[in-house]
């Protein structure tokens, strides 16, 4: 079954550096997504992304973050200057088409930012 | 503002009963509406999902409720199994906002073999 994959699983980093999450998203879908986990806490949405450009953004998505797709496969997501409160599981996901369509997700990219 | 952490509802059956999971939902707009499963250290899995203009859908040994008089969702699985426990969350969205799930808190669901 296709799957969307994310790497790194698990990266650590200096408060203030800049951090680069990498997806392949499903290879015939349209419509990217990122969204974050903070520990023990609920999924939540980031930004959409779909024809070149972001679709929708959550308030968590401010300046220090963007997205790009920067070939045909990968969808990226960075971060320019962590902070400690960036530290969660992002999470890449990918629809062949827009809402109601289902979304699927990649196992996470866990950060650590200390 | 939210609590940092949650403590997840839990839900505890014994292996081969019918488990219900139940979900309040926010938006009286929202029109699409999905169950994941999420196991630990893993990403949200989609099990089922349904439309506004339904109020039940069947899948493989699951079913979806829709009460959108009250805005509840339900999960229903049927015979579960101890591979069954994980986190479940329901997400809501609108069709209009670009693909953006709103998720629930989730239910801790435990399957005693």
């Amino acid at each position: 079954e296709p799957e969307v994959t994310q790497t790194p699983s698990h990266q650590v980093t200096q408060m203030g550096q800049e951090v680069i999450l990498r997806c392949v998203p499903i290879s015939n879908h349209l419509y990217f997504y990122w969204y974050r986990q903070i520990l023990g806490q609920k999924v939540e949405f980031l930004v959409s992304f779909y024809n070149n450009e972001i679709s929708e953004k959550s308030e968590i998505f401010d300046d220090q973050f963007s997205v790009e797709r920067p070939d045909g496969s990968n969808f990226t997501l960075k971060i320019r200057s962590t902070k400690l409160e960036d530290s969660a599981m992002y999470f890449c996901a990918s629809s062949a088409q827009g809402i109601g369509n289902t979304i699927y997700f990649g196992e996470g990219s866990w950060l650590t930012v200390v | 503002g939210e609590s940092v952490g949650l403590h997840l509802p839990t839900l505890s059956v014994q292996e081969g009963d019918n488990s219900i999971i139940n979900c309040a939902y926010s938006n009286s707009a929202s029109d699409y509406f999905i169950w994941y499963k999420q196991e630990s250290g893993k990403g949200p899995q989609f099990i089922i999902d349904i439309r506004s203009n339904m109020d039940k859908r069947q899948g493989q040994r699951v079913t979806v409720l829709l009460n959108k008089t009250v805005k509840h969702l339900s999960l229903q699985i049927a015979a579960t199994q101890p591979g069954d426990s994980a986190v479940y969350f329901c997400a809501e969205s609108i069709h209009n906002q670009g693909g953006k799930l709103i998720f629930g808190q989730g239910t801790e669901l435990s399957v005693k073999p």
